[in-house]
């Protein structure tokens, strides 16, 4: 059973229009990440909660928001999105002090 | 700041031989993961490497750490096709929470 869910799989937004990716988690964990991965690139951090402490990557650009309204749910906006933000997004969770980092299997945004 | 470093950055190698990936950390961390990827899809976990000297194994791979050179490696014994993939280390920051990960490797075996 997926413990770490993304929605959707494929994403297909117009440019400027803004588009918001989700994350949830079955796993209780108190940390979630949010990663930005373009093609034959490394995962990028682009931020991570503790708990609801919000911390943003120095370069993370303005353009991209979170949302965490409660544990299970984690949510990527990205205001105006431009060519250059097609890439795949992925959410982790894990728990502080604990072992694994789990990974969801993506969003494959799309921008036209 | 926490940085990681793979080398190489590709690697092709013929099935049957042996190579290693390496590693390189900043700072001190609590965890090193290896993580598998293939094309179009996200990142299956390898190994959790826990503690200086630790290694684990599975199937033709093998992991180790050694913290205090803030190397880990990643060994291929008798490379097989079906381990062409792209691997990652990746390191999390005991004080910030953070998962950073490395520059990857691309391996490619070919037959």
């Amino acid at each position: 059973d997926a413990m770490v869910i993304q929605n959707p799989r494929y994403q297909v937004t117009q440019f400027g229009k803004p588009v918001t990716l989700s994350c949830s988690q079955t796993l209780n964990h108190n940390v979630m990440y949010w990663y930005q991965q373009k093609s034959s690139q490394a995962p990028k951090l682009l931020f991570h909660y503790y708990d609801k402490d919000f911390n943003n990557e120095a370069d993370t650009p303005d353009n991209f928001q979170s949302r965490r309204p409660n544990t299970s749910f984690c949510f990527l906006d990205i205001r105006s999105p431009g060519l250059g933000d097609a890439a795949m997004y992925l959410c982790a969770t894990s728990r502080a002090g604990g072992i694994e980092a789990f990974f969801g299997q993506g969003t494959r945004l799309t921008v036209v | 700041e926490l940085k990681v470093e793979q080398n190489p950055l590709f690697l092709s190698m013929q099935e049957g031989k042996n190579y290693t990936i390496y590693c390189n950390y900043s700072t001190t961390s609590d965890r090193l993961y290896w993580y598998r990827q293939d094309p179009g899809k996200s990142l299956e976990s390898l190994f959790v490497l826990l503690s200086n000297g630790a290694v684990k194994q599975e199937g033709r791979l093998m992991a180790s750490l050694d913290t205090k050179a803030r190397l880990s490696t990643l060994h291929i014994t008798a490379a097989v096709h079906d381990l062409s993939a792209t691997y990652f280390c990746a390191l999390l920051g005991g004080a910030t929470n953070k998962l950073i990960f490395g520059t990857g490797t691309l391996l490619a075996v070919q037959p």
